[in-house]
């Protein structure tokens, strides 16, 4: 069985900071992907990472793809209230499988 | 662009009945999955749908169905509900051979 942690599982921060939100498996992934999601609505893609090592910028969210594909990380810089959500991060792990793994999710709030 | 439509928003059910959830994915996307979402669980796969062909199916008893038309269009069944059913329930539609999911709002179903 497939399993995404994701740590930490709360994070309450004030507006400026800079945060972490890390997602580990020992499992690979064909791709990993972020989504964020506010109370009573479905989750929103971010970004999808496919390859090891792989970097992207979202403005002020970056993502990270482990080398070995069995991680990632999310960092926001200058957390803005507006970031407040549930973090989750999700991996596919490709061919004929058409279902995501999830991880439980960070509850990031962030206080004017 | 209309995105993932899932009716109805909410529903609440007595112990022993059976409902049914319905999704409409954004047009042009074949394929249709379904999640249960749970604060204990997080989100857990169900069942994904390709061109009226069940993919691949989660680990939930055969309580729980699906099915999709030849419009892409998908409903999920539960049959003999239990009081542990309660949950959002989360479809999600994608392109063929692309990374990223996009959401519907959900259904939250509440069963008494």
């Amino acid at each position: 069985t497939q399993l995404l942690e994701q740590s930490p599982q709360f994070l309450s921060i004030q507006e400026g900071e800079n945060l972490t939100v890390y997602c580990n498996s020992s499992s690979v992934f064909s791709s990993l992907q972020w989504y964020r999601q506010e109370p009573g609505e479905g989750p929103v893609l971010l970004v999808t990472v496919v390859t090891g090592g792989e970097v992207k910028k979202l403005k002020r969210l970056t993502f990270q793809f482990g080398d070995a594909r069995k991680d990632s990380s999310l960092h926001i810089t200058a957390a803005q209230p507006g970031d407040t959500g549930l973090y989750l991060c999700a991996g596919e792990s490709g061919g004929s499988n058409y279902k995501l793994t999830f991880g439980k999710g960070t509850l990031l709030t962030v206080n004017p | 662009k209309a995105g993932v439509t899932q009716t109805p928003r909410y529903l609440i059910k007595t112990r022993g009945q059976q409902v049914t959830l319905s999704c409409s994915p954004i047009s042009g996307h074949r394929s249709v999955s379904w999640y249960q979402q749970t604060p204990g669980q997080g989100l857990q796969f169900l069942f994904e749908y390709f061109s009226e062909t069940q993919r691949n199916k989660g680990n939930f008893p055969g309580r729980f169905s699906g099915r999709q038309f030849s419009n892409s269009r998908s409903e999920m069944n539960v049959s003999t509900l239990e009081l542990g059913d309660s949950a959002l329930y989360l479809c999600a539609s994608s392109i063929e051979d692309s990374y990223g999911y996009t959401f519907g709002s959900g259904t939250r179903l509440t069963v008494v």
